[in-house]
């Protein structure tokens, strides 16, 4: 099982250009998260998926949007990129987002610059 | 307002050294506490869980420990290794609706030769 795994590892954007981050799980989760993490600031929540059919927002979910693509793809979409939006992108699933089973696996992350 | 904090923020110590990592938290009503642990350039990956009713569990040389009625944990490094070398974050889980983690910012530990 490959677990989490995310497209691309590394982007480089231009202000006002926009992309997707891809993120996948073979655990059969049902719920996904997306969260950045910034030096000094530990991880913040950007949007997360229930279970499929589902997204809410989570702590920091302005410039962003994301679309249960299935039970398995949950992806990140950055409609006009920002320099405030440079940073460490990491993608999560869980068996529930509640109890004993909310345990997360995270993937390896994809680092965003932009400029 | 539910928070975690963690201490120190970073800490360096010697190969073979003992370590303890602090956690405070003001989660509220509380589920579960867990430890990752994030090497550099990787996704964070589960040490413990602990759960109300549990004062300590151990994960190799990782013993994480829980006071709920002070609203602490330590997370106690035996005999560090080199590859101990990473971040450490504490997280919180609340009961409520939706998603209810709460992350601490990390304590960064470097072990060194």
């Amino acid at each position: 099982n490959a677990g989490v795994t995310q497209t691309p590892k590394f982007q480089v954007l231009k202000t006002g250009q926009s992309m997707t981050l891809q993120c996948a799980q073979d655990m059969n989760h049902n719920s996904m998260y997306w969260y950045r993490q910034d030096p000094g600031m530990g991880l913040r929540l950007i949007y997360y998926s229930a279970s499929e059919g589902t997204t809410d927002k989570g702590e920091v979910p302005n410039g962003y949007n994301v679309s249960r693509l299935n039970k398995r793809e949950f992806s990140l979409r950055l409609e006009s990129a920002a320099p405030s939006q440079t940073s460490v992108y990491f993608c999560a699933s869980s068996i529930s987002i509640a109890g004993g089973n909310n345990e997360q696996f995270f993937g390896p992350g994809t680092r965003l610059t932009v400029l | 307002k539910n928070q975690v904090e963690q201490s120190p923020q970073s800490l360096i110590i010697l190969e073979g050294k003992n370590c303890t990592l602090q956690c405070n938290y003001t989660v509220s009503p509380f589920s579960n506490l867990r430890w990752y642990k994030q090497d550099t350039g990787r996704g964070p990956v589960s040490l413990t869980i602990m759960t109300f009713s549990e004062n300590t569990k151990s994960n190799g040389r990782y013993t994480a420990t829980l006071d709920a009625d002070t609203k602490q944990s330590s997370l106690h490094i035996t005999a560090s290794q080199l590859s101990d070398s990473a971040s450490y974050i504490c997280v919180v889980s609340a009961y409520q609706a939706g998603t209810a983690l709460i992350f601490g910012k990390g304590t960064t530990l470097s072990v060194s030769s």
